[in-house]
């Protein structure tokens, strides 16, 4: 099955401890992207890349960090710096197509912190 | 950046059509529309998207206005299954030209029985 995968769905951290959460696409998509959800809210973009071992920052890119050493894997690590980072993290790929540009979204992960 | 308006909810009788408005009055003429749903605590679900023709697929119909500021997602045949929460979102660029999306806050559509 194509698709994105996250994990975990759940994830706990106490306040202070960088935690790293999880995204793989096999979809052979070129673009992915990181995105934060809170209560009642919209989807704000984080980092997004286009290409290998190049990435830029979104709207709220401020206490996050990611890599892209892989077409398929997109890691964000959410450091001591993020002064609220109890969210709802997603994460999605797509083509770079102009006219094909629908993202595909990963099942999210839950981090809360405390 | 162009930004979206949705009623914050709405409901719908199953079986009946579901028509949700968006406004984006602000919309450039080379930026496209797209609707995504988000069920609760999951991945948004794509449904569709246009620039200027009304378009079709097995989910849904968009229409777009003359002016491109505003749309309506019409689902045809509700069924309980799409209580969801629905995005219009317009595809805008980021600083460093690429394609970004927009998100407002949607409309929280209820099928009702």
């Amino acid at each position: 099955d194509g698709g994105i995968t996250q994990s975990p769905k759940y994830l706990f951290r106490k306040e202070g401890q960088n935690v790293t959460l999880s995204c793989e696409q096999n979809l052979n998509h070129d673009a992915m992207y990181w995105y934060r959800q809170d209560p009642g809210q919209g989807l704000r973009l984080i980092y997004y890349s286009q290409i290998v071992n190049d990435f830029q920052k979104g709207d709220i890119a401020e206490g996050y960090s990611v890599s892209r050493e892989k077409k398929e894997s997109f890691p964000l690590t959410v450091t001591s710096a993020q002064k609220n980072p109890t969210a709802f993290y997603l994460c999605a790929s797509s083509s770079t197509s102009m006219s094909s540009y629908e993202q595909y979204f990963g099942p999210g992960t839950r981090l809360t912190v405390t | 950046d162009a930004k979206t308006t949705q009623p914050p909810s709405m409901d719908c009788a199953e079986g009946r059509a579901a028509n949700l408005p968006c406004n984006h009055s602000t919309i450039s003429g080379n930026e496209y529309v797209y609707w995504y749903r988000q069920i609760h605590s999951q991945g948004p679900q794509y449904i569709i998207h246009g620039l200027k023709n009304n378009e079709t697929n097995e989910m849904a119909s968009l229409i777009i206005t003359e002016d491109r500021k505003s749309s309506t997602l019409i689902l045809p045949h509700a069924t309980l299954r799409d209580t969801a929460v629905y995005y219009c979102i317009v595809r805008g660029l980021t600083t460093s030209g690429t394609y970004k999306y927009i998100f407002g806050t949607g409309t929280r559509l209820k099928v009702l029985a």
